[in-house]
């Protein structure tokens, strides 16, 4: 089954302890990218990557970090998580052929950073 | 990317067609109508898209007006899994080119 899958699903940290969430793609996407959602923001792109080792800021890029060393994984990293980035996060990655353009998103992480 | 705008909330009798509209008023040559939405917190998923011409699959169909400056997305049965928000998304379909999902419009399907 064509999917993207996150983990970890939910998360409850503390300030500046080191987090990494997981996203992984089985459709040999080239195109992955990042998203945050907040109440009254609707969704925010963090990051996004157009292939293995290109990777570029996207919307709200501050306070993350991201690689790409394999096109299947796309893993978003917190170095220093802070209470202002308590969010819903959700993955996604992107086929674009021929009429096709179409973003499959994972299910999402929910992040609480006290 | 253009800016759109979406009616905050509609309601809509399972069984009936669901009309929901999107203003896009300056909405450039090149770029694209997208929709998606989402159900209760999960992930955002793809309706359709288009550029100038009305499409329809196996979702929904989308009309958008000669002048490209508003889209109407029509879910012509509507169930009670139908209800989310949903998200209208003008951009350009560049390599690079992200989605800006706003507010959107959270479509109630009732008995």
């Amino acid at each position: 089954e064509a999917q993207v899958t996150q983990n970890p699903r939910y998360l409850i940290t503390v300030t500046g302890k080191k987090l990494t969430v997981t996203c992984s793609q089985n459709m040999n996407h080239e195109y992955m990218s990042w998203y945050r959602q907040d109440p009254g923001l609707g969704l925010r792109q963090i990051y996004y990557s157009m292939n293995v080792e290109v990777t570029d800021k996207g919307d709200v890029p501050e306070g993350y970090k991201v690689s790409r060393k394999e096109k299947r994984n796309f893993p978003l990293i917190l170095e220093s998580p802070s209470p202002n980035q308590t969010s819903l996060y959700f993955c996604a990655s992107r086929v674009r052929q021929g009429i096709t353009d179409t973003q499959y998103f994972g299910p999402g992480t929910r992040l609480t950073v006290l | 990317d253009a800016k759109t705008t979406q009616p905050t909330s509609m309601d809509c009798a399972e069984g009936r067609a669901a009309n929901l509209p999107c203003n896009h008023s300056t909405i450039s040559g090149n770029e694209y109508v997208y929709w998606y939405r989402q159900i209760h917190s999960q992930g955002p998923q793809y309706i359709i898209h288009g550029l100038k011409n009305n499409e329809t699959n196996e979702m929904a169909s989308l009309i958008i007006t000669e002048d490209r400056k508003s889209s109407t997305l029509i879910l012509p049965h509507a169930t009670l899994r139908d209800t989310a928000v949903y998200y209208c998304i003008v951009t350009f379909r560049g390599t690079a080119s992200k989605l800006t999902f706003g507010t959107g419009t959270r479509l109630q399907v009732t008995l």
